[in-house]
């Protein structure tokens, strides 16, 4: 079965930390898909990355960058010199082909001013 | 370009009625996806269709159905409602079957009382 688990469910952080938001995933399939998603407050989800599982390259855009380790099976994600517009609820999300979607529980990251 | 747009945004009904919520995907987006936001399960797949077809389904009773039409416009319905379908339901649409690739975009939701 699939499992998608955010051990920390709420993180707050004074404007321009840095942040690491844990993901870790369990699945017995070798080809899948990892996402992190962005809830803003106003409930829609933003997609901000997938990696798929052949892909162990860390990637960076701008002030966030993500971290895949396959041998711990985690998807970690960073957001670096944090801002107020980054307060939102993060999903990590797993696909694996033709199956369903399996989101985690979500951290709620609250950057303060 | 326009976003994917839910209706109605907010609705209350009480235990066992039905309610139908609709979704528009973005233009050229042939596949709809459906997911439950509560506090207590978290985010979870209902179903996805794609042109027209239901290609997968998540672990929802059957009071749980959905339909796209041919201009991929998306319907779900409830039926005989229960208190503990009060939630966010959210609709997202993508190019390719969304559930395999993730790039999904994400409407507002339709926020369910039931009362």
């Amino acid at each position: 079965a699939q499992k998608v688990t955010q051990a920390q469910t709420e993180i707050s952080v004074v404007e321009k930390e840095d942040v690491t938001l844990d993901c870790v995933y369990e699945t017995r399939d070798t080809t899948y898909y990892l996402f992190w998603y962005k809830q803003p407050p106003s409930g829609e989800l933003v997609f901000l990355i997938r990696r798929n599982s052949f892909d162990e390259q860390n990637e960076i855009s701008g002030r966030y960058s993500w971290n895949f380790q396959k041998s711990t099976s985690s998807f970690n994600f960073t957001i670096t010199a944090s801002q107020v517009v980054d307060s939102a609820v993060y999903f990590c999300a797993l696909s694996n082909y033709g199956q369903n979607f399996v989101f985690g529980p979500g951290t709620r990251l609250s950057v303060l001013p | 370009k326009a976003g994917v747009t839910q209706t109605p945004r907010y609705l209350i009904k009480t235990r066992g009625q039905q309610v139908t919520l609709s979704c528009s995907p973005i233009s050229g987006h042939r596949s709809v996806s459906w997911y439950q936001q509560t506090p207590g399960q978290g985010l979870q797949f209902l179903f996805e269709y794609f042109s027209e077809t239901q290609r997968n389904k998540g672990n929802f009773p059957g009071r749980f159905s959905g339909r796209q039409f041919s201009n991929s416009r998306s319907e779900m319905n409830v039926s005989t409602l229960e208190l503990g379908d009060s939630a966010l339901y959210l609709c997202a649409s993508s190019l390719a079957s969304g559930v395999n690739t993730g790039e999904l975009f994400f409407g507002e939701g339709s926020r369910l009382t039931v009362l």
